[in-house]
């Protein structure tokens, strides 16, 4: 059973913290994505990786970074978290673009 | 860029009614099209996707989407709805020219009245 797992399904992070989301993913896919999903606006990128080191931008990358130092993790790295940074961020990994992209459960992530 | 609209937020069906999502997208080629669901507290799982060949495709749980390069649509349906599909719908679209990167719709919520 393919699977991508991130760390955490909650979290609570006070304004200002240094926050790491990570996934990690069991399938050997080149690629992987981080996608922020709101209310009535759906899944937003925020970055993806197509390689290890390699990463690009997505729609949202403002305030946020990544890392991708071996294959199966990538991680997402809030510098200064703030409260419009409040939001469910989901990971996904997938191998080409006719295939299907597969998602881990969601970080529901709270900044107070 | 392609882009991808869902132009109903929420919807409602009585159970055992018909269904259809709708959906349309704007590129200038054919894109790869797929419909995922996310039930409450879950991820998304993909219900079927069109990428060439027969514009009507089958899909897991009973649903199916019909791609219209006319209408630049790739609606959902079901001819029967069970209370069990009550989850989040998200259209997304993937362009050749983006490689591997997929864009996605706002979501269609439904609810399935008993």
């Amino acid at each position: 059973d393919v699977k991508v797992t991130q760390s955490s399904r909650y979290l609570v992070k006070r304004t200002g913290e240094k926050v790491f989301l990570e996934c990690v993913q069991d399938m050997d896919h080149e690629n992987m994505f981080w996608y922020r999903q709101d209310p009535g606006l759906g899944l937003r990128l925020i970055y993806f990786s197509y390689d290890v080191k390699m990463k690009e931008k997505g729609d949202i990358p403002e305030g946020y970074s990544v890392s991708r130092e071996k294959k199966e993790r990538f991680s997402l790295i809030l510098e200064s978290a703030s409260t419009n940074q409040t939001s469910m961020y989901l990971c996904a990994s997938r191998e080409g673009p006719i295939l299907e992209a597969f998602f881990g459960q969601g970080t529901r992530l709270t900044v107070v | 860029a392609q882009s991808v609209t869902q132009p109903d937020i929420h919807i409602t069906v009585s159970e055992g009614a018909s269904l259809e999502l709708r959906c349309n997208y704007s590129y200038g080629a054919t894109p790869y099209l797929f419909w995922y669901v996310q039930s409450p507290g879950q991820g998304l799982q993909l219900l079927l996707k069109y990428f060439s060949g027969d514009t009507l495709v089958q899909g897991i749980k009973g649903f199916e989407a019909e791609f219209k390069r006319s209408q630049s649509s790739f609606n959902l349906r079901k001819p029967s709805v069970h209370w069990s599909d009550a989850a989040e719908y998200f259209c997304a679209v993937g362009a050749p020219s983006a490689g591997n990167m997929l864009t996605f719709g706002g979501g269609t919520r439904l609810m399935v009245k008993p």
